[in-house]
């Protein structure tokens, strides 16, 4: 089963509003990464957060982890159109295996 | 930036053939990782290799198989293509030297007929 899991599946916000989407996992973690995918496309790099940390910033990105809980949540702030694509969390479990989640799906409206 | 390739970039099988999917790295990085995506099931972890001729298995493993001779190419191998193997492959190298951020491919489209 994957490691990660993420909520909502889908969200549609207004262009400007902040975007929140959340990651739950399963088993204890070296650290947890972010991915954006465009459609048709491979995946890209967005974030990094090690299991010693508790937030991170990148630009208009903010992620936070909390291990006790087992959750991390992605915010994008001030909303664009070319933010619209799936969203994925994904964990290294301490085995080298990277394992990802099933994606959010992001719509920017304009 | 990593330089990562997929071949083929399309295919379309009959059910039965084999069918050989190549990942080449133009650096060193150690880590590689062939994925399959599809509808409702986001990235799904096939194989990994963590050096030349070390590899293990992932989530998904049945009916693959990989090899890796050279640090530069990671194959995926489908001995026997069967429908539920039509999905999209990419491959992916950890470009921080441990199991950190992956960098992908664009993607190999395989439709098993």
């Amino acid at each position: 089963s994957q490691q990660g899991e993420e909520d909502p599946q889908a969200l549609s916000i207004q262009e400007g509003e902040n975007a929140t989407m959340n990651c739950s996992y399963k088993t204890s973690i070296n650290n947890l990464q972010w991915y954006r995918q465009n459609s048709g496309r491979g995946l890209v790099h967005l974030i990094l957060i090690r299991s010693n940390e508790r937030e991170k910033h990148s630009g208009r990105l903010r992620v936070t982890l909390d291990t006790s809980k087992k959750s991390s949540s992605l915010l994008i702030t001030a909303s664009r159109a070319a933010d619209t694509a799936s969203y994925f969390c994904a964990t290294d479990a301490r085995d080298d295996k990277i394992i990802f989640g099933k994606g959010t799906r992001l719509h920017i409206l304009p | 930036d990593a330089g990562i390739t997929q071949s083929p970039r399309h295919k379309v099988t009959e059910t039965g053939t084999p069918v050989t999917l190549r990942c080449h790295q133009t650096e060193n990085h150690r880590y590689m990782y062939w994925y399959r995506q599809d509808p409702g099931h986001g990235l799904r972890l096939i194989h990994y290799s963590y050096g030349v001729k070390d590899t293990d298995k992932g989530e998904v493993s049945d009916g693959y198989s990989v090899s890796r001779s050279k640090t530069e190419d990671f194959l995926l191998t489908l001995e026997s293509a069967t429908s539920s193997q039509t999905s999209v492959y990419f491959c992916a190298i950890s470009v921080r030297g441990d199991t950190g951020e992956l960098f992908f491919g664009e993607g190999s489209r395989l439709t098993v007929l």
